[in-house]
């Protein structure tokens, strides 16, 4: 079946420092592709997504760019900040709806 | 925001007890999941709803039963709850129509099975 791979954590940065948080998959079709943040002690939020190839999502600051080629998807921002300290998942659309997750990737920003 | 709520937030349980968790939905949405989060795995699907009375299974459906009467609630119900069941569970919502289709998550439950 479907699945993605995202790199292990956690990730720990200081403010101002280029992040790269990476995402590869595995689908037999042509999914939609999608970053999501869970920040402390709440749900899941989109935080971008892209829907074929050569696509790039982007959202305050973070971007992504779909690559069928090297079926990748992963999360960049040139200059992170403390606030952007969460849980970060990359995850797939596979038929009915249905999003298959990453592991998840816990970065810290440090002051 | 999306207004998805859970009931209850936190809960403890014996083992073999039986445990519902609710969702509720105010957007009208289509679609409703139940996932459930362990450390290592992300988020995995338990089960879906694409209409009232139409669930369908998920990665991880064993031990788990689902019920939609209502647009706006779907149940989770644990038959006979087990330690492998404690988890932190979260619904989402989908408009559906489309592959592409954010979901929306609500708060989640801590469910934790002694």
């Amino acid at each position: 079946g479907d699945s993605v791979t995202q790199m292990e954590g956690p990730v720990t940065l200081s403010e101002e420092a280029f992040l790269t948080i990476n995402c590869t998959y595995t689908a037999t079709g042509y999914p939609s592709l999608f970053w999501y943040v869970q920040y402390p002690g709440e749900g899941l939020q989109l935080l971008l997504k892209a829907t074929k190839a050569d696509d790039k999502g982007s959202n305050k600051g973070f971007e992504a760019t779909y690559r069928k080629e090297t079926t990748s998807f992963h999360l960049e921002k040139g200059s992170v900040q403390v606030s952007d300290s969460a849980v970060y998942f990359c995850a797939l659309i596979e038929g009915a709806q249905k999003l298959v997750f990453g592991q998840g990737t816990r970065l810290t920003i440090n002051p | 925001d999306a207004g998805i709520t859970q009931s209850p937030r936190h809960k403890v349980t014996e083992t073999g007890t039986p445990v519902t968790l609710r969702c509720h939905q105010t957007e009208n949405h289509r679609y409703m999941y139940w996932y459930r989060q362990d450390p290592g795995h992300g988020l995995r699907l338990i089960h879906y709803s694409y209409g009232v009375k139409d669930t369908d299974k998920g990665e991880v459906s064993d031990g788990y039963s689902v019920s939609r009467s209502k647009t706006e609630d779907f149940l989770l119900t644990l038959e006979s709850a087990t330690s492998s069941q404690t988890s932190v569970y979260f619904c989402a919502i989908s408009e559906g129509g489309g592959q592409a289709r954010e979901q929306y998550f609500g708060p989640g439950t801590r469910l934790t099975v002694t």
